[in-house]
């Protein structure tokens, strides 16, 4: 069976902290690693990242994958109250088939 | 466009109603997907569609009936659903065959089963 596990499950910081998050993954023809952000609804897509050991950079937001270890990261550096949220680990197998890992809550205090 | 839609937002129902949860999307993506997903848990999948035909079923109960007319749309039949289905449900979908994209979610329709 597919299994995503994210970590920590929680964590509260304070406007300008960095903050890592971990996803680790045993999955069957792995395809891709995907991050995403979810505040109320929908989950809104930050990065999806297929190869080892590049980093994918978005603003404040950056991730990276490790397919020997099977995990991948994502940083969230100089954090804003508005970076307050779920953030979803998920990983593509064989078939279209996306398993989420549990999730991190981020709360960012001012 | 990048959007999914889904109609209904909200949906209360009884337990002996029939009720449909719709999707579309018209970004040409050939795979389409149904999740549920609980309060402070992560979406779970229900069901995958790939170039219309229904490839995985999680073992779902069958009172939920997934039903894809044609390439930009997704239904969610529900019939005699209980208490504990009410959820978010969550509808997706993606470039297929796997291509190396993303999946793109709608909003999803918060469905209250009483």
């Amino acid at each position: 069976e597919d299994k995503v596990v994210q970590s920590p499950l929680s964590l509260v910081v304070h406007e300008g902290d960095t903050v890592t998050l971990n996803c680790s993954y045993e999955v069957t023809n792995f395809r891709s690693l995907l991050w995403y952000k979810q505040e109320k609804k929908a989950p809104t897509f930050l990065f999806m990242l297929t190869s080892s050991g590049i980093e994918k950079k978005s603003g404040r937001l950056s991730s990276i994958l490790d397919k020997k270890e099977l995990f991948s990261i994502l940083n969230i550096t100089a954090t804003q109250t508005g970076d307050s949220a779920v953030y979803l680990c998920a990983v593509e197998a064989a078939g279209n088939k996306l398993t989420f890992g549990g999730g991190t809550r981020v709360l960012v205090k001012p | 466009d990048t959007e999914v839609t889904q109609t209904p937002k909200h949906l209360v129902m009884g337990m002996t109603n029939k009720k449909s949860l719709k999707c579309e999307q018209h970004m040409g993506h050939r795979a389409m997907y149904w999740y549920k997903q609980k309060a402070k848990k992560p979406p779970e999948l229900m069901f995958v569609y790939s170039y219309e035909k229904l490839s995985i079923n999680e073992s779902v109960p069958s009172r939920f009936s997934p039903e894809c007319p044609n390439s930009s749309l997704l239904n969610l039949h529900l019939h005699a659903l209980q208490p504990e289905d009410s959820a978010l449900y969550l509808c997706a979908s993606s470039q297929a065959p796997w291509s190396g994209t993303e999946a793109f979610f709608g909003q999803g329709t918060r469905l209250t089963v009483v």
